[in-house]
């Protein structure tokens, strides 16, 4: 099955500044790729996700690119605000399969 | 997005009994539904599918005599746990597949922390 790895497992910015959050998965057939965010004590919010067909999408401050030949993705937040620290997790899946592979998260800590 | 509740959001109960967890998809028909158990600072863990009019799929280890899953409607699926015991406390998030557009998208719900005593 499908294995994701996400790194680092926590990532201190200041405020203004950006966060990289990278993900690598092992089954090249995966087409598929989202991201959430989840705040403590809540649900996860899918924020963006690619389909293996682009090689990146933007959506205001968040933006994701993928490399399907290193079977890796990342998530880019510009202009972190302190409304960003949260863990975000990534995942993987073939279209089609029920199921998400995910990856362990990261911590994202905003210093104001 | 879509939009996918949970009720209740937080249950305490005592060892022995049973708990039922609502899952509704509110704006779109979810065919599919999953149920996920998280424990504090790690992942989620997918235990089931739950799929419309069908009995549901459950994951490798995980009890389904335990965790009864019942998806009776189109927005609406339910998790049982029977018979609770304090290592059944946990944070249950369940999941809707939104197919509109084909885009497969997975929705959370907002979770339900049940603690047993």
């Amino acid at each position: 099955g499908e294995n994701v790895e996400q790194h680092p497992s926590t990532l201190s910015v200041q405020e203004g500044d950006s966060a990289v959050i990278k993900c690598t998965y092992s089954d090249s057939a995966s087409n598929y790729f989202p991201w959430y965010k989840q705040e403590l004590g809540k649900g996860p919010q899918l924020i963006i996700d690619i389909r293996s067909n682009v090689g990146e999408k933007k959506d205001q401050r968040i933006a994701v690119t993928l490399n399907k030949t290193a079977k890796h993705f990342s998530l880019h937040i510009t202009e972190t605000q302190p409304e960003d620290s949260a863990v975000y997790f990534c995942a993987a899946t073939l279209r089609g399969n029920n199921r998400l592979a995910f990856g362990k998260g990261n911590q994202v800590v905003v210093i104001p | 997005g879509a939009v996918v509740s949970q009720h209740p959001s937080r249950v305490i109960c005592k060892s022995g009994t049973s708990v039922k967890i609502e899952c509704r998809s509110l704006d779109f028909q979810a065919t599919t539904m999953f149920w996920y158990r998280q424990f504090p600072k790690q992942s989620l863990m997918l235990m089931a599918t739950s799929n419309e009019g069908s009995k549901a799929t459950y994951e490798q280890g995980v009890e389904k005599d335990k965790f009864l899953i019942n998806h009776a409607s189109l927005t609406l699926s339910t998790l049982t746990v029977t018979s609770a015991h304090p290592e059944d406390s946990s944070f249950y998030i369940c999941s809707a597949r939104d197919l509109r557009g084909g885009a497969e998208t997975q929705y959370f719900g907002p979770g339900t922390r049940l603690l047993v005593l």
